[in-house]
């Protein structure tokens, strides 16, 4: 295991509402990124942050948004869901060369 | 245009068998790293190896190795006696510049091992 923890595990959602998944870094790591894995595709980067900041983002709109907290854990909040959110969404911390991945929050939006 | 190509979809390998999964990575910046990570059906990602761009071997870690020809700017997989828990999704990956934000991933290949 890499000690990169996410939750909730799985969440079922309806079109409009917001959503919140959260994840803790693994030890050490000041780095956190986000991805969204659609079934059957390879993870797209959704944001970085570095130090609580945002220190880069993919093509995901606004909606989308994210902190980082001093403890370096993290969370990713989408707002107005659309069908098309649901995915596998992925949490992963760095430190130089190395970044590991959480076990991922499934979300469906109905 | 994908920065990073895996052309098998899906792969088979009998058990204790070696197999190679393709990646070809597009890229202009001289400095990048290339990574290959594991996904089970649980949905993890796991790293199982990194090779840099400047650096001067290919990787090893364990049964893994990279075949990393920079000219060609491929960086295949070799996983050498293949065993049953392999079976599982595997992404190519590469982060640039070196220390860039974000990686980009591959759609990936299910590798299948049989008994």
């Amino acid at each position: 295991e890499t000690g990169v923890t996410q939750s909730p595990t799985h969440l079922i959602k309806t079109r409009g509402q917001q959503v919140t998944l959260r994840c803790s870094s693994q030890s050490g790591h000041n780095t956190v990124s986000w991805y969204q894995q659609a079934l059957g595709q390879g993870p797209q980067f959704i944001f970085q942050y570095y130090r609580e900041e945002e220190n880069g983002r993919g093509n995901f709109p606004p909606r989308f948004s994210g902190l980082q907290f001093p403890n370096y854990s993290s969370e990713l909040n989408v707002n107005a869901l659309e069908l098309d959110d649901s995915a596998l969404y992925l949490c992963a911390s760095s430190q130089g060369n190395e970044q590991f991945f959480g076990p991922g929050t499934r979300l469906t939006v109905l | 245009a994908q920065k990073i190509t895996q052309t098998q979809p899906g792969m088979f390998v009998q058990e204790k068998e070696a197999v190679t999964l393709d990646c070809t990575y597009d890229t202009s910046d001289p400095s990048y790293g290339l990574f290959w990570y594991k996904q089970p059906s649980s949905g993890e990602m796991i790293f199982l190896i990194y090779q840099g761009s400047y650096d001067q071997q290919n990787a090893t870690e364990g049964r893994y190795s990279l075949n990393f020809q920079k000219a060609r700017k491929s960086a295949n997989l070799v996983i050498s006696a293949s065993q049953l828990g392999d079976s599982a999704m595997y992404f190519c990956a590469m982060r640039e510049p070196f220390y860039g934000q974000n990686f980009v991933f591959g759609p990936g290949t299910r590798l299948s091992v049989l008994p």
